[in-house]
């Protein structure tokens, strides 16, 4: 069955302290992974688009990895309005429909 | 150029009443999606439309959940009979087609009391 887990659940860091979140899925033939950053009371916001396992994509404080496996949205050196909860959705080369983690909250304190 | 627009921004109603949901894609994309998201949770998928093609409603959780697109362009979501259950946070996004990049409204709130 086609799943994707995201973890952890909540992250708080201090300003300026880079760490990972991490995005793992299971699917029968990968089509693409996105990364979506929500605010709270606003629709998802496009970050990025990955296609092949060892692909890379930078915007800002924000990298986005692919394996085979799972996917890394590394965030360096955080500011507080990096706040946000981070979706992960990957496409499946069978069938057009998104398959959606449950997200990220991370939460960045001054 | 004009995002994917959603109306109302939020919706309190009864128990029983019927709800429209409004939304407007972005120019020119012919894919059009439906999502719910309850509260902490992820996207769940509603519905799917594609050009002229007949829509993918595999994710309508019951018959009060229905859904039309005119034209190729603005969709309505209609809940009839609303149910406490119902609230949540009502997403739509469109795309160019149907394997590419999704952009999302910033939803509709509805709350049923």
């Amino acid at each position: 069955e086609d799943q994707v887990t995201q973890s952890p659940e909540a992250l708080r860091l201090q300003e300026g302290e880079s760490s990972s979140l991490n995005c793992s899925y299971t699917v029968s033939g990968l089509r693409g992974l996105f990364w979506y950053r929500q605010d709270p009371g606003k629709g998802p916001e496009f970050l990025f688009t990955l296609y092949s396992a060892g692909e890379e994509k930078e915007k800002e404080r924000l990298k986005a990895t692919l394996t085979k496996k799972e996917s890394f949205l590394h965030i360096t050196a955080p500011k507080p309005e990096d706040s946000a909860t981070y979706l992960c959705a990957v496409a499946p080369r069978s069938n057009y429909q998104l398959i959606w983690g449950a997200g990220t909250k991370l939460i960045i304190k001054p | 150029g004009a995002g994917v627009s959603q109306s109302p921004s939020n919706k309190v109603t009864e128990k029983g009443k019927d709800v429209e949901l409004r939304c407007d894609p972005i120019s020119g994309h012919t894919a059009l999606y439906w999502y719910r998201q309850s509260l902490g949770q992820g996207l769940e998928f509603l519905i799917y439309f594609q050009g002229n093609s007949a829509p993918d409603k595999s994710g309508l959780p019951s018959d009060r959940f229905s859904a039309e697109r005119t034209g190729g362009s603005v969709s309505t979501l209609t809940i009839q009979r609303t149910q406490q259950e119902d609230s949540a946070v009502y997403l739509c996004a469109s795309s160019l087609a149907v394997t590419d990049t999704q952009y999302f409204g910033p939803g509709t709130r509805l709350t049923v009391l």
